[in-house]
């Protein structure tokens, strides 16, 4: 059973344009939720994270949105630059339960210039 | 401010061989997690150090195991390696002693392949 589930498996952008990128999650106890960024040959490096007792986080050209009635979350990128192109992974972790995150599938970005 | 540290950054196996797979964890941080990432998956968590004990573990067979000693590192141990056990293993450290849901830093991973 995947607890965290994320779409669009891929994502083509238009640079200056912006990439939304969308995850619900099954567990009401889960109670924190990042976004991870992921090159080539490197490992996930945080981006933003959020909490479910705020409805959306803004971070730079980074925005969270958070739905909790919904179970569901995205990640917003305004003006898309090729640099942001990527994989990006939604994750959730519940603090009753330890830390430990649980990841979505991942979507890959294409930012064309 | 040296971030996570992981070594080696490839090796190769072949099956029935055990490995083991070392992590430095971000200066400050004092919990070590374990996750395994196949080709274009997301990760998955292996287990958690924290004080030099297993605090929370994944849905991994007993062939896993880990070690985190007093300087906070850690080490990764896989016997009687599979050719499923192809992946990149990642490293990631945190403050757990501020308790809750704190950041998770990653290091670049060791990828391994067995043959």
């Amino acid at each position: 059973q995947q607890q965290v589930k994320q779409s669009p498996q891929s994502l083509i952008v238009q640079k200056g344009g912006i990439s939304i990128i969308n995850c619900a999650y099954e567990n009401t106890a889960f109670d924190y939720f990042p976004w991870y960024q992921q090159f080539p040959g490197k490992g996930p490096a945080l981006l933003i994270a959020i909490r479910p007792d705020v409805s959306e986080k803004k971070e730079g050209r980074f925005t969270i949105s958070f739905n909790k009635s919904a179970k569901q979350f995205s990640l917003h990128i305004m003006d898309s630059q090729p640099g942001d192109s990527a994989t990006y992974f939604c994750a959730a972790s519940m603090r009753r339960a330890g830390t430990a995150l649980i990841f979505g599938k991942g979507t890959t970005l294409s930012v064309s210039s | 401010d040296a971030g996570v540290t992981q070594s080696p950054t490839h090796l190769i196996k072949t099956r029935g061989q055990q490995v083991t797979l070392r992590c430095s964890p971000k200066s400050g941080h004092d919990t070590v997690s374990w996750y395994q990432q196949a080709l274009g998956q997301g990760p998955q968590f292996i287990f958690q150090y924290y004080e030099e004990e297993e605090r929370q573990r994944g849905n991994f067979p007993d062939r896993f195991s880990g070690h985190q000693f007093p300087n906070y590192s850690s080490e990764l141990n896989v016997n009687a390696l599979l050719l499923g056990d192809s992946a990149l293993y990642l490293c990631a450290s945190s403050l757990g002693s501020l308790g809750g849901n704190q950041p998770q830093h990653f290091g670049d991973g060791t990828r391994l392949s067995i043959l």
